[in-house]
């Protein structure tokens, strides 16, 4: 089983939209989450943490479940710019270096 | 935010030849550096972890007398990929982060690079 898993997608919606991505992480021990976007042919980027308390920006909000193991994704309104791969990223507690582990991706395209 | 700049963005190189890859924090000190690899279409994959002052620690199956990794200084990490084949091409990322706990990975550009 794969550390942090992802449904891959391609998710096409139109604008308007709300979608919700999850992301299950086999690692109890994990410690940090976050959502990134990544653009093609781009480094990713920080799109925001996600906290145990569920957490919301703007149209994105965030939730963690740690009972189950997974993290979502939620997008309203969905503009065309939204369109990209988001990618879930856990940080795991121990670790020499606590790198990143990073999950698949989910494609989404926004259509007008 | 904090940067990290990663360059060259894009090389074509021969078979045969070695590419270096530079990764620099420039405004925050990184003491640990991570090199990733991305194929189309696929994640970000681990490949090392790059220590400064000390060896880089490589994940299995990452051969590290292909891919050295040289972290002199608290600001600079670089890859280099020696004799390289059309195989290794693909795009290489780098992150650092700041040292403390749950804080975000900043990320190089990217190098995108193609082995003819």
């Amino acid at each position: 089983r794969k550390e942090v898993e992802q449904d891959p997608g391609p998710f096409n919606v139109p604008e308007g939209a709300t979608v919700a991505f999850n992301c299950t992480y086999s690692n109890s021990a994990s410690q940090s989450f976050f959502w990134y976007r990544q653009d093609c042919r781009k480094e990713p980027k920080l799109l925001m943490s996600v906290y145990s308390s569920g957490n919301e920006d703007g149209r994105f909000t965030a939730q963690l479940n740690r009972a189950s193991q997974y993290i979502s994704l939620l997008i309203r309104d969905s503009k065309l710019s939204d369109s990209a791969t988001y990618l879930c990223v856990v940080i795991p507690l121990s670790g020499s270096a606590r790198q990143l582990t990073f999950g698949s991706g989910t494609q989404l395209t926004v259509l007008p | 935010g904090a940067v990290v700049s990663q360059h060259p963005s894009r090389v074509i190189c021969k078979s045969g030849t070695s590419v270096k890859i530079e990764c620099r924090s420039l405004d925050f000190q990184a003491t640990t550096m991570f090199w990733y690899r991305q194929f189309p279409k696929q994640s970000l994959m681990l490949m090392a972890t790059s220590n400064e002052g000390s060896k880089a620690t490589y994940e299995q199956g990452v051969e590290k007398d292909k891919f050295l990794i040289n972290h002199a200084s608290l600001t600079l990490s670089t890859l280099t990929v020696t004799s390289a084949h059309p195989e290794d091409s693909s795009f290489y990322i780098c992150s650092a982060r700041r040292n403390r706990a749950g804080t975000e990975a900043f990320f190089g550009q990217g190098t995108r690079l193609t082995v003819v």
